[in-house]
């Protein structure tokens, strides 16, 4: 079956601009998380959707980054006015939370390069 | 917040050789997975322990749950096994199942 899909793989932008990152979950997963990996560093958390609504999102840096989930499946990321800082990779994580064994999928990630 | 510690940050291994990770936390968890991630970036699972022990082919991993502890071992290393390894926990008093990674162990396994 197919894994966490992320897309774009990369994506460049210019400071100020605004991008969207998309994340497909493992099909039937409930929960879904986006993290941000900075060079040399784990993964943090920004965000968890439990269906379609945000039930955590005090990982989020600031008031530019907002995330939804309209159906419970898809979700995407909006970066504004993003800033040289807000470079990293964005991955998206799956899994079926509430149940006994709450493990989490990771997608490829996406390398965000702001200019 | 929960603190998790990952040792040794960086490790060289000759191709054949054995390996240990220790990764410490500092609060109960409800969940410990291991990672490996390639050098494209990838985060592949390797375990999911909160506690017991489990083992895959050549790699095993223990988890002492009362003592705030897990451990990844690595037998006859491959020059593939190269890469990043994070253990990453989910607080037991959280209930969000957000994951908090270690700095990671750099892996580099020489041929």
């Amino acid at each position: 079956g197919a894994g966490v899909s992320q897309t774009p793989s990369n994506k460049v932008t210019e400071k100020g601009k605004y991008v969207e990152l998309r994340c497909d979950p493992i099909s039937g997963h409930t929960a879904l998380y986006w993290y941000r990996q900075s060079l040399g560093q784990g993964p943090e958390f920004l965000i968890y959707f439990q269906g379609t609504g945000a039930a955590d999102d005090s990982g989020l840096p600031n008031d530019r980054f907002f995330a939804v989930r309209p159906e419970g499946s898809v979700s995407t990321l909006k970066i504004q006015r993003t800033e040289r800082g807000d470079s990293a990779v964005y991955l998206c994580a799956s899994s079926l939370l509430g149940r006994a064994v709450n493990e989490q999928f990771f997608g490829p990630g996406t390398r965000l390069t702001v200019l | 917040g929960i603190q998790v510690e990952q040792s040794p940050p960086d490790l060289i291994l000759q191709e054949g050789a054995n390996s240990t990770l220790r990764c410490n936390f500092s609060d109960s968890v409800n969940n410990l997975q291991w990672f490996h991630q390639n050098p494209w970036g990838q985060l592949i699972n390797l375990f999911y322990i909160p506690s017991g022990t489990k083992q895959n082919g050549r790699l095993s991993a223990t988890t002492v749950a009362t003592e705030r502890y897990s451990l990844l071992y690595i037998s006859s290393s491959q020059t593939t096994d190269s890469g990043v390894y994070f253990c990453a926990v989910e607080r037991e008093s959280g209930n969000t199942g957000k994951l908090i990674f270690g700095q990671g162990t750099t892996l580099q396994v020489k041929p």
